[in-house]
């Protein structure tokens, strides 16, 4: 597609449930970034996928969060047994190395 | 303690008149510095990217202007119109890191009619 493109949209899901949020970047680029932004908030780094690189996974917040990026393209953000304080917009981004970062709507997900 | 700040928080402005958005950092050294434009409900938009070594960089009625020596830049808005409305975000980048972009806080502006 034309550009970065994000599934669900939104997310309803009850405590100590898993999910997968879903990124397929723009084709062609080899960077991938997720950000958490809660209410109000700037963005928060989670985890940045680089090429064949080993992904930087310094801003993941706890152990339940994990990301693989298959193939170099699609990417998947899971979290387990989710908590409330999970609840956040989840931003994924691509670009080319050191170029301007394309921005997907994001995943809006709620925790009850 | 964010290494980037903005300020202000938010902002009223009349439709047509101008204004102009702070942003303070203290990363260092950095590779360049990034304005965005993020409307509510979607994601970030790139407005700008200037390296250590630029002045200013224009996008439209969006001027950005850096000072590298006193870690400050600025987003100014030409003659504003509704559309906007929207969270403009400060991020800079660190060499070697491009994963690791620091993120301000954002300034949330309104135009009104």
């Amino acid at each position: 597609g034309a550009g970065v493109s994000q599934s669900p949209s939104n997310k309803v899901t009850e405590k100590g449930k898993d999910v997968e949020l879903r990124c397929d970047p723009i084709s062609g680029h080899t960077a991938l970034y997720w950000y958490r932004q809660s209410l109000g908030q700037g963005l928060e780094f989670l985890i940045y996928f680089q090429g064949n690189s080993a992904p930087d996974k310094s801003g993941l917040p706890s152990d339940r969060f994990s990301a693989e990026r298959t193939g170099g393209s699609v990417s998947t953000l899971t979290i387990q047994r989710t908590q409330q304080e999970d609840s956040a917009v989840y931003l994924c981004a691509s670009s080319l190395v050191g170029g301007h970062l394309f921005f997907g709507s994001g995943t809006q997900l709620s925790v009850l | 303690k964010n290494q980037v700040e903005q300020s202000p928080q938010s902002l009223i402005i009349l439709e047509g008149k101008n204004c102009t958005l702070q942003c303070n950092y203290t990363v260092s050294p950095f590779s360049n510095l990034r304005w965005y434009k993020q409307d509510t409900g979607r994601g970030p938009v790139s407005l700008t990217i200037m390296t250590f070594s630029e002045n200013t960089k224009s996008n439209g009625r969006y001027t950005a202007t850096l000072d590298a020596d006193t870690k400050q830049s600025s987003l100014h808005i030409t003659a504003s119109q509704l559309s906007d409305s929207a969270s403009y975000i400060c991020v800079v980048s660190v060499p070697d890191s491009w994963g690791k972009l620091q993120f301000g806080a954002g300034t949330q502006v309104v135009v009104t009619p």
